[in-house]
């Protein structure tokens, strides 16, 4: 069954420093990769995708995405980071399971904290 | 605007009850999804529906129940079999077709047990 791990369940940084988040999968087949954002209280919103091409990827809000595909991992990065990034990311992969079926594993999370 | 509206956003169920959720979306999405959501655990999967008058299970589609008789709605049941039915709960929509469009999400409901 394809696995999605998030090593870190919380990171906190100061404002205007880089952050990683981690991401790793177990999936062997081509996946579909992707990072959502939940802030409090309210629904996912989707931040990037992986789907071919490139292996880096730009997403909103200034985050980016390297996919690594011997390290089958897909690790979030953001430059400098701002309060209003306080908030849980979510790495998902998505794999054809077959029977023209696709499965979405989701993470488990990481609460990202932004210190003034 | 389109989107997905979910309600209520807080809700509170006696013992032995069954509580509906609804979920209204006007995206045109043929699909439809229900996870919950626990802290530290991430999102798991309820029901899914893939087109009206038809649903699959999920990972943890015990004590649940949904219909889907509308393209537009997507009702979750959470019943007295569900003993443990404190989380936050998501529905999401999405276009149907290739495996890599986004989900779409509500803004969740928050269920309690008196």
């Amino acid at each position: 069954a394809q696995s999605v791990t998030q090593l870190d369940s919380q990171v906190p940084v100061f404002e205007e420093a880089p952050v990683e988040l981690r991401c790793n999968y177990s999936s062997s087949v081509s996946v579909y990769l992707f990072w959502y954002v939940q802030y409090p209280n309210q629904g996912l919103q989707l931040l990037l995708k992986y789907l071919s091409g490139s292996t880096l990827v730009k997403g909103i809000n200034g985050f980016e995405a390297e996919f690594n595909k011997s390290q089958t991992s897909f690790h979030l990065r953001k430059p400098s980071v701002h309060i209003s990034d306080t908030a849980e990311y979510f790495c998902a992969v998505k794999s054809y399971s077959g029977a023209g079926s696709y499965q979405l594993t989701f993470g488990k999370g990481t609460k990202l904290s932004v210190i003034p | 605007d389109g989107g997905i509206t979910q309600s209520p956003k807080y809700l509170f169920r006696k013992e032995g009850q069954n509580v509906t959720l609804s979920c209204e979306q006007n995206l045109n999405h043929d699909a439809m999804y229900w996870y919950r959501q626990d802290p530290g655990q991430g999102l798991r999967l309820i029901y899914y529906s893939q087109i009206v008058n038809d649903f699959q299970k999920g990972d943890i589609a015990e004590g649940y129940s949904v219909s889907r008789e509308k393209k537009e709605s997507f009702p979750l049941t959470v019943t007295s079999a569900q003993k443990n039915p404190t989380a936050f709960y998501l529905c999401a929509s999405q276009r149907r077709g290739s495996g890599y469009e986004k989900l779409f999400f509500g803004s969740g409901t928050q269920l309690s047990v008196l």
